[in-house]
């Protein structure tokens, strides 16, 4: 077994403010994932990565950045916080290299409130 | 066309009975299809998954099916008790360099 940790569980902003998530996982996962989760929105994808130092698009990287700096840990930036944002963020990792044909483990999630 | 389409986004059933959530997809090549459910508060975990060359999966009271040709699959979920109440997500992917696109989720509400 294994588990993904997010930091922080809760982060309040400014807007413009950057603001950085982090995430490890001790799964020895090669993919590791970040998602926003809105209300009525599903989960969309932000950025994804295949293995260490790779980042990859996903439908909603703009206005965020991600850095996989090792295959444990990937980090998810919001450039300029905006103003009455509100939404969960989550980490997911998988033992995929490349594609999607694996069950995602998730993390706990970072709650996002900008004021 | 990448997206998954879920219906319905709410879903409110009596105790015991059985409960459907339908999703669409778009990419013909899509192969692996997962449903995570997510209680209140929770992380999404996988419950059930079905691949491509299966037209249907039971485990424990769940049962997906596929319809490749309509691009359509469902989960069924048999004798729902309280403890099903939950949001479920849908998602499809395909072949290496695609990833998993979710449905937008159906809040199952299981009522005694």
């Amino acid at each position: 077994g294994g588990i993904i940790t997010q930091t922080p569980k809760f982060l309040i902003g400014q807007e413009g403010q950057k603001l950085t998530l982090k995430c490890q996982q001790n799964f020895n996962h090669d993919t590791m994932y970040w998602y926003r989760q809105d209300s009525g929105k599903g989960l969309r994808l932000i950025y994804y990565s295949i293995t260490e130092n790779d980042l990859q698009k996903g439908d909603l990287s703009e206005g965020y950045d991600a850095s996989r700096e090792k295959k444990s840990s990937f980090s998810l930036t919001v450039t300029s916080a905006q103003k009455n944002e509100m939404a969960v963020f989550l980490c997911a990792s998988s033992i995929v290299g490349t594609g999607g044909e694996a069950e995602q483990f998730f993390g706990p999630g970072t709650r996002l409130t900008v004021l | 066309g990448e997206q998954v389409e879920q219906l319905p986004s709410i879903l409110r059933v009596q105790e015991g009975s059985s409960a459907s959530i339908n999703c669409t997809y778009e990419n013909s090549a899509s192969n692996y299809f997962p449903w995570y459910k997510q209680e209140p508060g929770e992380n999404p975990k996988l419950i059930i998954d079905i691949r491509s060359n299966m037209e249907r999966k039971q485990t424990q009271g769940l049962i997906v099916l596929l319809d490749k040709k309509a691009k359509r699959f469902s989960l069924h979920i048999t004798d729902t008790q309280p403890g099903d109440s939950a949001m479920y997500f849908c998602a499809a992917s395909g072949n290496s360099g695609t990833y998993q696109r979710f449905g937008t989720g159906t809040k199952l509400q299981v009522v005694p």
